[in-house]
């Protein structure tokens, strides 16, 4: 199937710094990932759709100023978490979707990545 | 945000049982998919269904497409301790289109 990889697969930064989240297709290209954090024992929670050449559309409650989504080519979107908090730890996971039709509507996951803040 | 009914939340089974978990939407979907999350890991796709009425394998796993296009299960036969793990199911209205994930189904399996 097709991949999805996200790097890193876990950082630690301290409180007030920046840190950016890389996710890559890897074997197909993909105008739209999605970036989605998820908590312990919950769902996945829809941050933002990254649309390759133009802004993210960010879901309701979401800071777009906060979380800052770059989608500059077709295979990397890359999130920015802008001068994390402790309550901004958690697990985010991006997905993409590859647009040819004999792979429907599927959606491919990357690993996720884990941002502990100190 | 929207979210899907799935059910059940969790599942203690043995080891050789079968199992079955649900999706229902009061709205209408195009497709469908299924996935396992492992503790610390991203989802990995099991099954996509791409049309109503339609039943998928992989393995010992099957997934229906409801005909209404508003549901999903997915059955899971002969457990075995590696399908240990959280289930999600997944619905999407059209290509491009956001995921609406269900709440999850935990499945522990006793040897």
């Amino acid at each position: 199937g097709a991949v999805v990889s996200q790097h890193p697969s876990w950082v630690i930064c301290k409180s007030g710094t920046s840190v950016k989240i890389e996710c890559r297709s890897l074997d197909f290209q993909a105008t739209t990932m999605f970036w989605y954090r998820q908590f312990p024992k919950q769902s996945l929670m829809l941050m933002a759709t990254s649309n390759e050449g133009s802004k993210a559309t960010y879901e309701q409650g979401v800071e777009k100023d906060k979380f800052l989504i770059n989608h500059a080519s077709l295979t990397l979107s890359t999130l920015t978490v802008t001068s994390a908090h402790p309550e901004d730890s958690s697990f985010y996971i991006c997905s993409a979707s590859p647009f040819v039709k004999e792979s429907g509507n599927t959606i491919y996951f990357g690993e996720g990545s884990w941002l502990t803040v100190v | 945000g929207q979210q899907l009914n799935q059910s059940p939340q969790s599942m203690f089974i043995q080891e050789g049982e079968d199992v079955s978990m649900n999706c229902t939407s009061s709205s209408i979907f195009n497709t469908w998919l299924w996935y396992k999350q492992d503790p610390g890991e991203g989802p990995v796709l099991l099954i996509a269904l791409y049309k109503a009425g339609e039943l998928t394998s992989n393995g010992r796993l099957t997934a229906q497409f409801g005909i209404t296009r508003k549901d999903s299960f997915l059955n899971i036969s002969a457990s075995i301790p590696s399908d240990v793990g959280i289930y999600f199911c997944a619905g999407r209205r059209n290509q491009g289109g956001k995921l609406i994930f269900g709440q999850g189904t935990e499945l522990s399996v006793k040897p």
